[in-house]
């Protein structure tokens, strides 16, 4: 049974391009949940979606993040006109229902030149 | 907003010691759940602890949360090498039920074990 997957595991990018990070849940987890850990800092909450719904965004900052899951394929968390400031480990967590356990995957390390 | 505060942030020891971590809020949550993370990779759950007063044994480690479910500790006995870490914690969902889903997290201790 695996895991979360997310890729890539490490994302470089310019300054003003766009990154896109991939999540697979769990199989059976139709709840996603997406958290940023910026260096020194803990994991913070940006967004929460089940299949192609937005539940609650309010971790998301207001402009150039968006963030998806359809209903065939993965969650994907896109950043627009990156800035040296979104230089994070992104972590998706998945679980099968809102009130069980989440389990996260290995993250996505994004680093803007 | 919801805090978590985590203490120590930093913990050193020598193996066999004993050590204790703990979380503490003012807020309610409704479960509580310990992650342990490496370096480069994701949280690993360890633990859900969800009722006041429980107390959870894994191996050498034990959990508990508060009577009021708003604060939890992390013991390890007899620290090896191989528990060398991040911990975490993470509260979910608030009595008031608006935040389900989403985990608040704490700042996270580091611990290192000597050998």
């Amino acid at each position: 049974n695996a895991g979360v997957m997310q890729n890539p595991r490490h994302l470089v990018r310019r300054r003003g391009q766009e990154a896109r990070l991939r999540c697979s849940p769990m199989k059976g987890h139709s709840h996603v949940y997406w958290y940023r850990q910026l260096p020194e800092e803990g994991l913070k909450f940006m967004v929460y979606l089940q299949k192609e719904n937005i539940i609650d965004e309010s971790g998301m900052p207001k402009e150039r993040f968006s963030a998806e899951f359809p209903k065939e394929g993965p969650s994907i968390l896109r950043i627009q006109q990156v800035v040296r400031g979104d230089s994070a480990a992104y972590f998706c967590a998945s679980s099968p229902g809102i009130y069980n356990e989440q389990f996260f995957g290995p993250g996505t390390r994004l680093t803007v030149l | 907003t919801q805090l978590l505060e985590q203490s120590p942030q930093f913990l050193s020891i020598q193996e066999g010691e004993n050590l204790t971590v703990y979380c503490n809020s003012s807020s309610v949550f409704s479960s509580l759940q310990w992650y342990r993370q490496e370096p480069g990779e994701g949280p690993v759950l360890l633990v859900t602890v969800v009722t006041g007063g429980e107390v959870k044994k894994l191996k050498r480690l034990t959990f508990q949360f508060g009577d009021a479910r708003k604060d939890s500790s992390l013991h390890i006995t007899a620290a090896q090498t191989g528990d060398t870490g991040l911990y975490l914690c993470a509260g979910g969902r608030d009595a008031g039920g608006t935040s389900y889903g989403k985990l608040t997290f704490g700042q996270g201790t580091i611990l290192t074990v000597h050998p």
